[in-house]
């Protein structure tokens, strides 16, 4: 059974750092892209970053493009962000979120249960 | 940038009755469509992929339809558990979701 399991969630000041995880579990790790995707609350659903498989490849959200950093441990089975410069705007319950293939597909079939990030003062 | 809608933003329906949500794109996606569903204080879960392909473990009620820019998803018999938030995804390029419709008991 697949599972993922976010953490690192918390309050933050604006213009602080935040390091989130995402410990993966049954299947192989190592052969799929991994995203984060992020719901503001009572809002919907925006994809935040993406990283291929063996983590040459990173994408990035135009909102959060130059401020988080996505990477990954595929010895350790972990998918991290590193959120920096955090403004107000970057409250959201954060998912971590496996891609359906190899490659980079966006189809999301197995997600975390999210991780909550509040920024304020 | 691409821009989803979806309509209508609340379907009032009883269980056993058929539901048809629609989603548009802004401009033509092909088939890059996916369909899931959310309940309160859970993460989405993938119904569909490629605007027509259950995805594992997905019920034949639910059924994917579309290409280039409309698309609907189809649940043939309302159950108890399919009263929920339903998300169209675009997953070219850049992913992004619609606003979502809720499916709510009449």
């Amino acid at each position: 059974e697949v599972q993922l399991v976010e953490s690192g969630g918390a309050l933050a000041q604006p213009g602080g750092s935040l390091r989130l995880s995402c410990a993966a579990s049954g299947f192989t790790f190592n052969k799929y892209a991994m995203s984060w995707v992020r719901q503001a609350p009572g809002k919907g659903l925006e994809w935040v970053s993406a990283i291929s498989n063996s983590g040459g490849f990173t994408y990035y959200a135009d909102s959060v493009k130059g401020r988080f950093s996505i990477s990954r441990d595929n010895s350790k089975n972990t998918v991290s962000l590193q959120m920096d410069s955090l403004r107000a705007e970057d409250t959201a319950v954060y998912f971590c979120a496996k891609d359906s293939y190899g490659g980079i597909s966006y189809y999301f079939d197995s997600w975390g249960q999210g991780t909550l990030v509040a920024v304020s003062s | 940038e691409i821009v989803l809608t979806q309509s209508p933003a609340t379907l009032s329906l009883s269980p056993g009755e058929r539901a048809t949500l629609s989603c548009r794109a802004s401009q033509s996606v092909g088939s890059s469509i996916a369909w899931y569903q959310q309940k309160p204080g859970q993460a989405p879960r993938l119904l569909i992929y490629g605007a027509s392909n259950r995805a594992t473990g997905i019920p034949a009620r639910f059924s994917g339809s579309g290409s280039g820019t409309d698309f609907t998803l189809t649940i043939s018999s309302l159950e108890p558990a399919d009263f929920a938030l339903y998300y169209c995804q675009l997953s070219a390029n850049w992913p992004t979701f619609g606003p979502g419709t809720t499916v709510d008991i009449k």
